[in-house]
């Protein structure tokens, strides 16, 4: 079985500038999907930022960019240039390579709080 | 807003009543999904529907009830539930196949009483 781990259950940031929130998984599957999905309060869940295991590219989406590091299973998300709509609770997550239907693991979430 | 709603976004239930949550997909994807999200806990899959046939079920309590109709509308029957069921409960939904994306609802408060 998959677990996620997220060790920083709340961060604050300054606005304008960099935080970086932690991921870290387990698994045995040598190819998967990894997330991050954006829950701000009272809104829903969307997805900020996906890294295939067998890229080493990093992923990059504007201001996100994540730090995947494969060996340590270690997927960290860089937010640069904080504005106050990144407040928000975000996941990582886990998926194996898909087939059919999709199970997805989460972890338990970083409350993210930024600062004007 | 994605195109998954949910109804109510409130619920206030006592241990002895019957509601039904309400979940409408508009994306046309084929498979949709029902989380529990308690307070410092990962979000918990409980049911998978793909193509409206049941294709997971993560040892969820037979208090909660699941039905889907159609690829597009997903159901949670809940009676006789417990305090600590109180909870968001988010509904998903993906195209399937090799899209990976979840699009998520905006979720149920649920407060058992």
């Amino acid at each position: 079985a998959q677990t996620v781990t997220q060790s920083q259950p709340e961060m604050s940031v300054q606005e304008a500038e960099t935080v970086t929130l932690s991921c870290t998984y387990d698994t045995s599957e040598s190819n998967y999907y990894l997330f991050w999905y954006k829950q701000p309060p009272s809104r829903q869940m969307i997805l900020v930022i996906r890294q295939e295991a067998y890229k080493q590219q990093n992923a990059t989406e504007n201001r996100f960019s994540v730090n995947f590091q494969k060996a340590a299973k270690s997927f960290s998300l860089k937010i640069s240039d904080s504005q106050l709509g990144d407040t928000a609770m975000y996941f990582c997550a886990f998926m194996r390579h898909p087939w059919g239907y999709q199970k997805v693991t989460f972890g338990t979430g970083t409350k993210l709080q930024v600062i004007p | 807003e994605t195109g998954v709603t949910q109804t109510p976004r409130h619920l206030v239930m006592g241990m002895t009543n019957k509601k039904s949550l309400k979940c409408e997909q508009h994306l046309g994807h084929n498979a949709m999904y029902w989380y529990k999200q308690s307070a410092k806990k990962p979000l918990e899959l409980m049911f998978v529907y793909n193509f409206k046939e049941q294709t997971e079920n993560n040892s969820v309590p037979s208090r909660f009830s699941p039905e889907c109709p159609n690829s597009s509308h997903l159901f949670l029957h809940l009676h006789t539930l417990q305090p600590e069921d109180s909870a968001l409960y988010l509904c998903a939904s993906t195209q399937g196949g090799r899209s990976i994306e979840q699009y998520f609802g905006p979720g149920t408060r649920l407060t058992v009483t």
